[in-house]
């Protein structure tokens, strides 16, 4: 069964210093999307992307943060300059839709920790 | 967004039936119903939707109330795989997004 998968699995960084996420989603999924789950917290949305562009972007989804799809199968979310409440469980997921009935298939995560 | 409310947790028993509830009394007549869970350290796992009619598939069953301000996800029989949280998110025509909003789930205990 085809599936998301994510890269890293565990990432460590410095404040202030750049992360770079990257996902591999289904490869005939067309929307992709990144959530974000601090610790004992709710997943959040962060963003949606589509045809190279973003859809929607929540208010996390600020200028430090940025998506790309730099070829045919990987999506990345890079953090500019890391802060410490950056430390989060990243998620990928992607759909071959954008109704109200389509699926979204999550990736396993990133955990990220900002020393 | 229309709003959810599910309880916090549930215990079962393995190989028993569960039944996890979801309160959404202001529901749109064109709101989805979605069921997602998220086993232990993994990311959310789509489990079932409807919109009207009770609605079956390998991993559940959705029992949705005739007025839509209630359902129900029916695990028949649970497995120590099936703890986990589970959310149910209500996906509506009313903008253009297509993004998930979570809860906070409930969070369902398996005993063997």
């Amino acid at each position: 069964e085809p599936e998301v998968t994510q890269t890293p699995s565990h990432q460590v960084t410095q404040m202030g210093q750049e992360v770079i996420l990257r996902c591999v989603p289904i490869s005939n999924h067309l929307y992709f999307y990144w959530y974000r789950q601090i610790l004992g917290q709710k997943v959040e949305f962060l963003v949606s992307f589509y045809n190279n562009e973003i859809s929607e972007k929540s208010e996390i989804f600020d200028d430090q943060f940025s998506v790309e799809r730099p070829d045919g199968s990987n999506f990345t979310l890079k953090i500019r300059s890391t802060k410490l409440e950056d430390s989060a469980m990243y998620f990928c997921a992607s759909s071959d839709g954008q109704g109200v009935t389509d699926t979204q298939y999550f990736g396993p995560g990133t955990r990220l920790t900002v020393l | 967004d229309a709003k959810t409310t599910q309880p916090n947790s549930m215990e079962s028993n393995e190989e028993e039936p569960v039944h996890l509830p979801c309160n959404h009394s202001t529901i749109s007549g064109t709101d989805y119903i979605h069921w997602y869970r998220q086993l232990p350290s993994q990311g959310p796992e789509y489990v079932i939707h409807g919109l009207t009619s009770n609605v079956n598939n390998r991993m559940a069953s959705l029992a949705i109330a005739e007025d839509r301000k209630s359902s129900t996800l029916i695990l028949h029989r649970a497995t120590l795989r099936d703890a986990a949280v589970y959310y149910c998110i209500l996906r509506g025509y009313g903008g253009a997004t297509n993004k998930l909003i979570f809860g906070t789930g409930t969070l369902l205990a398996v005993q063997p």
